[in-house]
């Protein structure tokens, strides 16, 4: 699976867009743009995926560029509650013994009131 | 629908004993993962079932970890005996398994292990 650069951490205001970058240079055509997030004392939840085309859902829009070497996971109104570890992790489409999850070390995003 | 379960949520040994954690996945979710997150890292991969049948155990260090799923629904991970580096949250995860493109793999909340 290609790897992700992420920034370690990142603030943002209550209310405003958080918009979190990931880089993945070395993607290749049938690796998906994953995020999952991970709030204290929790295990990681699932928030969006895509593979070339911008995708939007009730939790957070994925932004990926036309060259797919890196993408911005936004939540259009962040608040306190979605501070957490937000994680960017690619990996091939779904096939028996491909499913595994490699995780980096993430951007710790605090919401700030 | 509930979520993965998993018990107990804190454990506390001394090292070279034995600990066991347990998991119920989602109902009708086929694959079910386990996953070791030291402090300050992301989760890592230890052990993939499908149904009963191990897929990737290539990151489990077997001379002190087992896992099985004898009935191709809950799980149950052993340590035996553990070390001051086994210190770490253990989650589980589940998804529907191969067939169903894409499907979002969904946590536990995790067993957290302290060693003394």
């Amino acid at each position: 699976d290609a790897k992700t650069t992420q920034p370690p951490s990142m603030d943002c205001a209550e209310g405003r867009a958080a918009n979190l970058p990931c880089n993945h240079s070395t993607i290749s055509g049938n690796e998906y743009v994953y995020w999952y997030r991970q709030i204290h004392s929790q295990g990681p939840q699932y928030i969006i995926h895509g593979l070339k085309n911008n995708e939007t859902n009730e939790m957070a829009s994925l932004i990926i560029t036309e060259d797919r070497k890196s993408s911005t996971l936004i939540l259009p109104h962040a608040t306190l509650r979605d501070t957490a570890v937000y994680y960017c992790i690619v990996r091939v489409a779904v096939e028996l013994g491909n499913e595994k999850l490699t995780f980096g070390t993430g951007t710790r995003l605090t919401i700030i009131p | 629908e509930a979520g993965v379960a998993q018990s107990p949520r804190y454990k506390i040994i001394e090292k070279r004993q034995s600990v066991a954690f347990w998991c119920n996945p989602i109902s009708g979710h086929a694959t079910l993962y386990w996953y070791q997150q030291i402090l300050g890292q992301g989760p890592k991969l230890l052990i993939q079932f499908q149904n009963n049948g191990v897929v990737d155990d290539s990151q489990l260090p077997k001379d002190r970890f087992s896992a099985e799923r004898l009935k191709g629904v809950d799980s149950t991970l052993k340590i035996q005996p553990a070390k001051l580096e086994d210190s770490a949250v253990y989650l589980c995860a589940s998804s529907l398994g191969t067939g169903h493109s894409n499907q979002p793999q969904h946590f536990g909340d995790g067993t957290r292990l302290s060693i003394l």
